[in-house]
């Protein structure tokens, strides 16, 4: 039973390109959550979804972020023109969500590193 | 808002002894209390989680508390490990938070051996 996926693990981009990155919930689950973790710091959360929905986004920047998970496929989490304060490592988690407190589930994560 | 306090930042203890962590949260709504542990470069990892209706969870030498009247959460470690050495970070979700979780600003734990 596959885990979280993610991809890219790493990514490095420069200034004013963009970024995309993937998650793979685990089989069964319908809700993906992402969050981002600033060098030494505790993770914030970012964005929640279920399939073809965005629940609650409020921790996401309002500007060049902006994030999916269509019917079929990934959740992709895409920051447009990204600037150095990007650099982050960036966790998808997911959960089954019958209860709305469901044990969340974490993706190895992606390093973004934006030169 | 959402917030979480999480003491100490650090802690330091001999291969043997107790580390305990505390947590103070702000959403008397709140319901779930799961723990997480991120070792260097990888992913957050539950090691344990405790729901509003219950005061104390233990599994093996885990435990947590929750003091629901002061908001108050603790993870209590016995005979630490050097393999324990990670951060550990508290968070909640539930009431005003439902689906996200809140974490506290992280206790790196170091066990010496």
């Amino acid at each position: 039973n596959a885990g979280v996926m993610q991809n890219p693990r790493h990514l490095v981009r420069r200034r004013g390109q963009e970024a995309r990155l993937r998650c793979s919930p685990m089989k069964g689950h319908s809700h993906v959550y992402w969050y981002r973790q600033l060098p030494e710091e505790g993770l914030k959360f970012m964005v929640y979804l279920q399939k073809e929905n965005i629940i609650d986004e409020s921790g996401m920047p309002k500007e060049r972020f902006s994030a999916e998970f269509p019917k079929e496929g990934p959740s992709i989490l895409r920051i447009q023109q990204v600037v150095r304060g990007d650099s982050a490592a960036y966790f998808c988690a997911s959960s089954p969500l019958t209860s709305g407190t469901d044990t969340q589930y974490f993706g190895p994560g992606t390093r973004l590193t934006v030169l | 808002g959402e917030n979480v306090e999480q003491h100490p930042s650090t802690l330091s203890v001999q291969e043997g002894d107790s580390a305990v962590i505390k947590c103070t949260y702000s959403d008397s709504a709140s319901n779930y209390f799961p723990w997480y542990k991120q070792e260097l470069g990888k992913r957050p990892q539950l090691i344990i989680d405790i729901r509003s209706n219950v005061g104390e969870k233990k599994d093996q030498r885990i435990a947590v508390t929750l003091n629901k009247t002061a908001k108050h959460f603790s993870l209590h470690i016995t005979e630490t490990q050097p393999e324990d050495s990670a951060v550990y970070f508290c968070t909640y979700a539930g009431g005003t938070s439902y689906g996200k979780l809140t974490f506290g600003q992280g206790t790196i734990l170091t066990v010496h051996p």
